[in-house]
């Protein structure tokens, strides 16, 4: 199994522009989320599903968006991206939510300018 | 704001000596998690405490748990220079509308010299 895989490693965008964090699971997890990870902030909860069609909010969501049209995929759109959007992103999944352990893809690096 | 909050921020020791990082936590939960964070990579499940639960063990880990005073604790025994890394607590909600949001702390970072 390659477990939570995230594509690109890293990204720079300018201000304005828009891009897709992909995040793939092979373990067949329902629960899928993402955060970011900011200096001194920890790890914060941008959005969550439990399960294909079904998604909530987490701690940070404004300019993200998310989707899971598939158990396999849950990517992270950012619409109009910011400087205050750069952050270090993780992906993660489990087998039925916080209940259980997650586990954590290796990251994506987005710097904008 | 943060759920977890934890204790030491920063910890340096040497090989072969103990480390111990404290997690307190505000509202009710249904486990506790301990991750570990190697620099540049990410994060890495160590052990999970339910709250039904007061310690739990893993190799050279140890965990408890006081839901009376909401924090747990991470000893690491016998350190190597290979554990060092940042550690996070993370919590799980015990039911509500928090149902799906696993919140973390700030993360200890721990240095172990050789």
């Amino acid at each position: 199994n390659a477990g939570v895989t995230q594509t690109p490693k890293f990204q720079v965008l300018k201000t304005g522009q828009s891009m897709t964090l992909q995040c793939a699971q092979d373990m067949n997890h329902e629960y899928m989320s993402w955060y970011r990870q900011d200096p001194g902030m920890g790890l914060r909860l941008i959005h969550y599903s439990v399960g294909a069609g079904i998604t909530d909010q987490g701690e940070v969501p404004n300019g993200y968006n998310v989707s899971r049209s598939t158990t396999e995929d849950f990517p992270l759109r950012l619409l109009s991206a910011a400087p205050s959007q750069t952050s270090v992103y993780f992906c993660a999944s489990s087998f039925e939510g916080p209940r259980y352990e997650q586990y954590f893809g290796p990251g994506t690096r987005l710097t904008v300018t | 704001s943060q759920q977890g909050e934890e204790d030491p921020q920063a910890l340096s020791i040497q090989e072969g000596e103990n480390a111990t990082m404290n997690c307190s936590y505000k509202t009710s939960i249904n486990n506790l998690q301990w991750y570990r964070q190697n620099s540049g990579r990410g994060l890495v499940h160590l052990i999970l405490i339910r709250s039904n639960e007061r310690e739990k063990h893993s190799g050279r880990l140890r965990v408890t748990l006081d839901t009376s005073k909401k924090s747990s604790s991470l000893l690491i025994t016998a350190s190597r220079a290979a554990d060092t890394a940042s550690y996070f607590c993370a919590t799980a909600p015990a039911g509500g509308t928090s149902y799906g949001k696993l919140t973390f702390g700030q993360g200890t970072i721990l240095t172990v010299h050789p």
